[in-house]
């Protein structure tokens, strides 16, 4: 499968704390996309970063792509409690459609 | 704010009814798309338009009918559905399909089937 595959599958933290999630895939990508969902509701795009991309930021995100490892890394900086949600990688694989991961869920204690 | 709108929010069917999803965008997308996503799973995808014509079926089965009648609406027709297809429906749109564009989700259609 070329789905993406994330870690941890949940995550609790303290409000104020960084949250890591990772992302791992198995085939070459075009690019990947970081997307959030909060509970029962539709997802909203966070990030896009192309294969010739190493880091990109956006607000407290901070997304690194590492294409000889196949993976790719999603930080939320100085978390809130609005951060609780789960969060997707896309993979797009060249002439293919995205493949989402099985998801982290991050709970931000308050 | 999603620009992609899907109605209605929350569906409740027998298994015997016959009822249909909405979904519309007013971005010039040229892909749309259906997803299934069942509780703390990821979304799975169902079926791509792209320029009004199905270009993926991922093997739904045929009580899942979708249509495109224009470039901004989709629908997904739904007839003797069983319990198991309880789950959120996501209509989403891109620029193109296979371009590696952004894909820009509704707030999904919660579909119950008793």
């Amino acid at each position: 499968s070329q789905q993406g595959e994330e870690d941890p599958q949940a995550l609790s933290i303290q409000e104020g704390e960084n949250a890591t999630m990772n992302c791992s895939y198995k085939t070459s990508i075009n690019n990947l996309q970081w997307y959030r969902q909060n509970s029962g509701r539709g997802l909203v795009h966070l990030i896009l970063i192309r294969s010739n991309e190493r880091e990109k930021h956006s607000g407290r995100l901070r997304v690194t792509l590492d294409t000889s490892k196949k993976s790719s890394s999603l930080l939320i900086t100085a978390s809130r409690a609005a951060d609780t949600a789960s969060y997707f990688c896309a993979t797009d694989h060249y002439g293919q459609n995205f493949v989402f991961g099985p998801g982290t869920r991050l709970s931000v204690l308050p | 704010d999603t620009e992609v709108t899907q109605t209605p929010k929350h569906l409740v069917m027998g298994m015997t009814n016959k009822k249909s999803l909405k979904c519309e965008q007013h971005m010039g997308h040229r892909a749309m798309y259906w997803y299934k996503q069942k509780a703390k799973k990821p979304p799975e995808l169902m079926f791509v338009y792209s320029y009004e014509k199905l270009s993926i079926n991922e093997s739904v089965p045929s009580r899942f009918s979708p249509e495109c009648p224009n470039s901004s609406l989709l629908n997904l027709h739904l007839h003797a559905l069983q319990p198991e297809d309880s789950a959120l429906y996501l209509c989403a749109s891109s620029q193109a399909q296979f371009s590696g564009n952004t894909i820009y989700f509704g707030e999904g259609s919660w579909l119950t089937v008793v």
